[in-house]
This record gives structure tokens, C-alpha cells and sequence, in this order.
């Protein structure tokens, strides 16, 4: 069957520290991998994208690289900001274009 | 351009009542998918709507249905509530391309709490 595994948190960081945040997947067939965030009271928003193996998908300096070979999808920005704090989510979609979600990990950025 | 839309924002019922939510999609796209997302978790997929139909469907009871409509607005009814169906019920729209991975966009969601 088709699941996400996401780092579990909460995660604490300063800013400008480096944030990673692991997400690992199970599908039958060659998914597509999504980050989604969610502020506070909000729905959520796409991050990144990568529909391939070995695709990076980035944006506003996140970025996640598509690794089958370790059927992994890992989130990584070089120095997080306050305004970074929310909650994300791991996402894989096959064919059948359905969304399946990890649990979230909600990050927090402190001054 | 207007993004998804949902209404209403928040909605109180009791157990037993039944209700309905209502979502218009982004300009330019034809499905319409809901989620259902307790508290502290992630999305669980409900249902698919394209071209006024139900094209998938997740693990999900008979209690849950829905409606697409011309227009590609779309509603999601619950009856019979129950404690357990208090949740943030999210709308997604996409543009079906017939390729993998058309990326679904996010409305604001509708939070249903049950007493």
C-alpha cells in the first residue's frame, strides 16, 4: 500500500539554524512527492514538488531531492526564519491522484 | 484569481444532525478532492469528484457523500454525525492533465466540531 513516514517533532530551532526534517515513503508504482505547510488556523499550502527520481523541487530556499533508491523525500533549508514556524507535511500521490499525508511535524523558530 | 474557496468557516452540529459543506475550486480546474484532518494529524482522503462524479473514494462510510456540480463546485454531506467526525474538512482542486501528479491547491477549510 501507499504511506508516509514523517520525522516526528516537535522541532525546536534558532534562527538561521539548519533545518531538516526526514520523510520516508512506501507506493506501489513511481509516486509524485509533495511538502505541504500549514499555518496556524489555515489550510494547507504547496511547497515543493518533484514528480521523477532524482527531481529536486525547491522554493522560498526549502528544497527536498526524490530519492528512490532510499524511497526518501528529506526537507532541508539552509537558515530558517520566525516566520518559517508552522506545520509540514510529507505527501505522495500516485496515478490514481489521491494525496497521502504523514502526520506532520510542526516546527518552531525562535529568535 | 480567486484561490479555493469554502464555506462555511466553522460549523457546530450535534450528534445525530447532518451537514453540509460547500467548496468552489480554483479558476481553471475541473476536480475537486476532499480531505478530512483531525486534530494533530495529517489528511486522510475522503473522495474524488470529476466531471460530476465520484472517481475515487477512500476509506471512508456511506455517511460521507457528495455532489459536484456544473459548475465544478462541489459539496460534501455527512449524516448521522458522530463525536469521532470533528475535523477540519479541507477541499483541493487540480486541473486534470491525464498525467501523474497534477498538484491539488488547498482551501482554507471548514472546521466541524460535533457535541
Amino acid at each position: 500500500g501507499n504511506s508516509v513516514t514523517q520525522m516526528e517533532g516537535p522541532v525546536t530551532l534558532s534562527e538561521e539554524a539548519f533545518l531538516t526534517i526526514n520523510c520516508t515513503y512506501t507506493a506501489t508504482g513511481y509516486p509524485s512527492l509533495f511538502w505541504y505547510v500549514q499555518y496556524p488556523g489555515e489550510g494547507l499550502q504547496l511547497l515543493l514538488k518533484a514528480t521523477k527520481a532524482d527531481d529536486k523541487g525547491s522554493n522560498k530556499g526549502f528544497e527536498a531531492t526524490y530519492r528512490k533508491e532510499t524511497t526518501s523525500f528529506h526537507l532541508e533549508k539552509g537558515s530558517v526564519q520566525v516566520s518559517d514556524s508552522a506545520v509540514y507535511f510529507c505527501a505522495l500521490q500516485t496515478g490514481a491522484n489521491n494525496l497521502f499525508f504523514g502526520t506532520g511535524t510542526r516546527l518552531t523558530v525562535i529568535p | 484569481d480567486a484561490g479555493v474557496t469554502q464555506s462555511p468557516t466553522h460549523l457546530i452540529k450535534t450528534r445525530g444532525q447532518q451537514v453540509t459543506l460547500r467548496c468552489s475550486p480554483k479558476s481553471g480546474h475541473d476536480t475537486v478532492s476532499w480531505y478530512q484532518q483531525a486534530l494533530g494529524q495529517g489528511p486522510q482522503f475522503i473522495f474524488q469528484y470529476y466531471e460530476e462524479e465520484e472517481r475515487q473514494r477512500g476509506n471512508f462510510p456511506d455517511r460521507f457523500s457528495g455532489h459536484q456540480f456544473p459548475n465544478y463546485s462541489s459539496e460534501l454531506n455527512v449524516n448521522a454525525l458522530l463525536l469521532g467526525d470533528s475535523a477540519l474538512y479541507l477541499c483541493a482542486s487540480s486541473a486534470t492533465s491525464g498525467g501523474k501528479g497534477d498538484t491539488q491547491y488547498f482551501g482554507p477549510g471548514t472546521r466541524l466540531t460535533v457535541l
